[in-house]
């Protein structure tokens, strides 16, 4: 897998966007970029991924620099309850390869303040 | 939005019993996994099923773990011979087709207590 490396945690005041870097550089030409969120021991939540363009949903937008090498997940207008554990994950991929588990981190605190 | 539910939400059992930990994914799923989160740790793979069969297993995966999935809805993992370490969060999670550019879905978890 390749190794991706995110801040600890991080701090973000209620209504502002979150902006949560991710480097992953050693990734592959055909690997994905995933980012899932775990609020307080619940199970992980999917929020969006990507593998070279930019993608938007009603979570988050996906920004992926043009060398692949690191991504920004942006909560556009954070909230108390997006305070969670956000996980950047590279998920393994390639022609004939049968390993489609996620491999978790250690992700980022996201704490968002009132 | 279909859920993945996981039944009990807590297991409370003793040191060398068997626990079996319920699952039922998404209908229309083909893959399934179970994960596990020792407390303050990472979430952790443990094993992956299709078909009926076991696609991939971790090394945490040993001979004291088994999966099944016994009827048409239920994935189940069983422990026979709990120990301590074994306490912690897991989660089931299931997907459509198992390809690389598809979600995983989650349950909200089993917490396993080994006394």
């Amino acid at each position: 897998d390749a190794k991706t490396t995110q801040p600890p945690s991080m701090d973000c005041a209620e209504g502002r966007a979150a902006n949560l870097p991710c480097n992953h550089s050693t990734i592959s030409g055909n690997e994905y970029v995933y980012w899932y969120r775990q609020i307080h021991s619940q199970g992980p939540q999917y929020i969006i991924h990507g593998l070279k363009n930019n993608e938007t949903n009603e979570m988050a937008s996906l920004i992926i620099t043009e060398d692949r090498k690191s991504s920004t997940l942006i909560l556009p207008h954070a909230t108390l309850r997006d305070t969670a554990v956000y996980y950047c994950i590279v998920r393994v991929a390639g022609e004939g390869s049968n390993d489609y588990k996620l491999s978790f981190g250690a992700g980022t605190t996201v704490t968002v303040r009132a | 939005e279909p859920e993945v539910t996981q039944t009990p939400s807590h297991q409370v059992t003793q040191m060398g019993q068997e626990v079996i930990l319920r699952c039922v994914p998404i209908s229309n799923h083909l893959y399934f996994y179970w994960y596990r989160q020792i407390l303050g740790q990472k979430v952790e793979f443990l094993v992956s099923f299709y078909n009926n069969e076991i696609s991939e297993k971790s090394e945490i995966f040993d001979d004291q773990f088994s999966v099944e999935r016994p009827d048409g809805s239920n994935f189940t993992l069983k422990i026979r011979s709990t120990k301590l370490e074994d306490s912690a969060m897991y989660f089931c999670a299931s997907s459509v087709l198992g390809i690389t550019n598809e979600k995983l879905f989650f349950g909200s978890g089993t917490q396993l207590s080994v006394l």
